[in-house]
């Protein structure tokens, strides 16, 4: 166990749908990552939250949108899904802005049908 | 722009030495991290180089070179679970780290 939590791991559902991805970091850590894994594509940065506020953005669609609570657990909503929105989501986590390294989730395995 | 580099897959014997190379443009750049992946499942940390050199951890070993933009991994003494997907990524200073492709080493017999 890495300490984050992901939840659900896997996710079947329709095109048009909406859904919402949940991640709650390693205990002490303010930063949560969101990263996207289609297959064969390596790991791409979809958005960062330190403490509640958004960092940085990488190429997150509009129909996707994420926050980070008070408890610095973080959802992750996927909206209008279409197929190839089907991927792995990780959830990272890190302290010192991430100069000690992430630690992964077990990831949500999202397929769109 | 951040861009990282590295080769689409390698196949090495075990008990040998591999080195998996990495070469990236990142601005703001804060460190070096490699990653070993699974297939379907999470990343896990291997090493993290900021300073030029070379990293030693038991079979792992990571160098940088900061003034090339080159990075590598070296993992001796092979063994087959080292089957897997490494990946090299740039942090900067917000945090955020870029990921490459990764590198698909097969471990054979």
């Amino acid at each position: 166990d890495s300490g984050v939590t992901q939840t659900p791991k896997h996710l079947i559902t329709a095109t048009g749908q909406r859904v919402t991805l949940r991640c709650s970091p390693r205990s002490g850590d303010l930063s949560v990552y969101w990263y996207q894994q289609s297959l064969d594509q390596g790991l791409q940065f979809l958005i960062q939250y330190y403490n509640g506020e958004e960092r940085a953005k990488g190429n997150i669609l509009e129909r996707f949108s994420a926050q980070q609570f008070p408890d610095l657990h973080s959802e992750l909503n996927l909206s209008s899904l279409e197929l190839g929105d089907s991927a792995l989501y990780f959830c990272a986590s890190s302290s010192l802005e991430g100069l000690d390294g992430y630690t992964f989730g077990s990831g949500t395995r999202l397929t769109v049908v | 722009g951040q861009n990282i580099d590295q080769p689409t897959e390698m196949t090495a014997t075990e008990g040998a030495i591999v080195q998996i190379n990495c070469t990236y443009q990142t601005s703001g750049f804060n460190g070096l991290f490699w990653y070993q992946q699974h297939a379907g499942e999470a990343p896990t940390f291997l090493s993290y180089n900021v300073l030029d050199g070379l990293e030693e951890k038991g079979r792992f070993s990571s160098f940088l070179s900061r003034s090339k933009g080159y990075s590598y991994l070296l993992l001796k003494e092979l063994q087959m679970k080292d089957s897997a997907s490494y990946l090299c990524a740039g942090g900067n200073q917000g945090g955020k780290l870029i990921f490459g492709q990764g590198t698909e080493l097969s471990v054979k017999p």
